[in-house]
């Protein structure tokens, strides 16, 4: 199993911009999963973007994923005061996943 | 539907003694897993469980964590002789196939202190 690193560890903006947080890796993977966490509860699924998959959408969020660089970013636009959160990346290529420790993101109202 | 669900949600025990967390995972979810997260910490593998293979333990940090399965559906993981550091949130996910494949779906955890 590997574990993705995100970056930064922490992002602070204003209301109605946008967040960008990257995730890098290190071996070949199958897939990417981005997770959200709210203060005091479990993780939340967001979004999977397979290994042969360049960008995905969904809502406001945006994946894109190079395996040739192994990185992945996830973009959150028109952000809002509930999109403060921890966003994780989990690299998909074992029977387990593994967590970095996240981008502790900081939307202001 | 109900999520997956963990009990209790918050534990205070004192150093030595013995504690049990439980797990109801999604009803047809045949994978589990056990993390652990420190405090604005990430998570760390503890144990992951998939219908009746042999569980991967390989994420227990000592012999004092056992986790364990029943009839592939509740799960409980068991800390004997706590010591201060295994203060943690403890979450549980489960998913409908391989964690690769498939989104994790969590519960909201059990806060451990011990004091």
């Amino acid at each position: 199993s590997q574990q993705g690193e995100e970056d930064p560890q922490a992002l602070s903006i204003q209301e109605g911009e946008n967040a960008t947080m990257n995730c890098s890796y290190k071996t070949s993977i199958n897939n990417l999963q981005w997770y959200r966490q709210n203060s005091g509860r479990g993780l939340v699924h967001l979004i999977l973007i397979r290994s042969n998959e360049r960008e995905k959408h969904s809502g406001r969020l945006r994946v894109t994923l190079d395996t040739s660089k192994k990185s992945s970013s996830l973009l959150i636009t028109a952000s809002r005061a509930a999109d403060t959160a921890s966003y994780f990346c989990a690299p998909g290529s074992a029977r387990q996943l593994t967590f970095g420790s996240g981008t502790q993101l900081t939307v202001l109202p | 539907g109900a999520g997956v669900s963990q009990s209790p949600s918050n534990k205070v025990t004192e150093k030595g003694k013995d504690v049990e967390l439980r797990c109801d995972p999604i009803s047809g979810h045949t994978a589990l897993y056990w993390y652990r997260q420190s405090l604005g910490q990430g998570l760390e593998f503890l144990i992951y469980f998939q219908g009746n293979s042999a569980p991967d333990k390989s994420g227990l940090p000592s012999d004092r964590f056992s986790a364990e399965r029943t009839g592939g559906s509740v799960s409980t993981l068991t800390i004997q002789r706590t010591q201060q550091e295994d203060s943690a949130v403890y979450l549980c996910a489960s998913s409908l196939g391989q964690s690769y494949n498939s989104p994790l779906h969590f519960g909201n955890g059990t806060r451990l202190t011990v004091t």
